[in-house]
């Protein structure tokens, strides 16, 4: 069954430290994974989106990882700010529009 | 230039009403989805349209209705509303198969 497990559940930080967020899946076949960002009560917003081919990608303070060998993904924040505060989301695409599974995400709660 | 906007964003109804949450978007996206977010679980599909005319169903389509007349709209109809149908819904339009997913603020839905 194809999966997409993240890990922590949650999380707390205080501001300015670094984190790293963790994604396992088992879905095949494999097109690509997504990265989204969910501040409460809004709708997820992407932050990267990662093909087979491609094991590092930026956004700012956020750096993903994929490693398609394993079929594990990270996210880091870097310093992190009051406004990380959210939940984040992996989501790995077997392929075609409906074939989308996301995870239930790691919320992240960043303390001063 | 909107994006994705849903209406309403908040409903309350008692058990066997029937509502439509309504769904449009104006980025020309051919692909329009509905998906609810229950605590503790991944965003699941419920129905999916590649185009004007075209509707299918995602993985939790019962007691939900869908068309799409055109490219700009996707209203979700729920038929007769059960309490296990309490949950926040998300309207999202995707660029292409690998393209951003693009999602809506969201309409949290409350069944007595």
């Amino acid at each position: 069954k194809n999966q997409v497990e993240q890990s922590p559940q949650s999380l707390i930080i205080l501001e300015g430290k670094n984190c790293t967020l963790q994604c396992n899946y088992t879905v095949s076949p494999f097109s690509n994974l997504r990265w989204y960002k969910q501040d409460t009560g809004r709708g997820p917003v992407s932050l990267t989106i990662m093909t087979f081919s491609e094991n590092t990608k930026s956004n700012g303070r956020y750096t993903a990882t994929l490693d398609a060998d394993t079929k594990q993904s990270s996210l880091h924040i870097t310093a992190s700010q009051l406004s990380d505060s959210a939940s984040y989301i992996c989501v790995v695409s077997s392929g075609g529009y409906n074939k989308l599974i996301f995870g239930a995400g790691t919320r992240l709660a960043v303390h001063p | 230039n909107a994006g994705v906007t849903q209406t309403p964003k908040f409903q309350v109804l008692k058990t066997g009403q029937s509502m439509t949450l309504q769904c449009a978007q104006d980025m020309n996206h051919e692909y329009m989805s509905w998906y609810r977010q229950d605590p503790g679980m991944g965003l699941r599909l419920i129905h999916y349209s590649v185009g004007a005319g075209i509707t299918d169903q995602g993985e939790v389509p019962n007691g939900y209705n869908v068309s799409r007349s055109t490219t700009e709209d996707f209203p979700l109809r729920l038929l007769s509303a059960a309490p296990s149908q309490t949950s926040v819904y998300f309207c999202a339009t995707l660029a292409g198969h690998a393209g951003e997913l693009f999602f809506g603020e969201g309409s949290r839905l409350t069944v007595l």
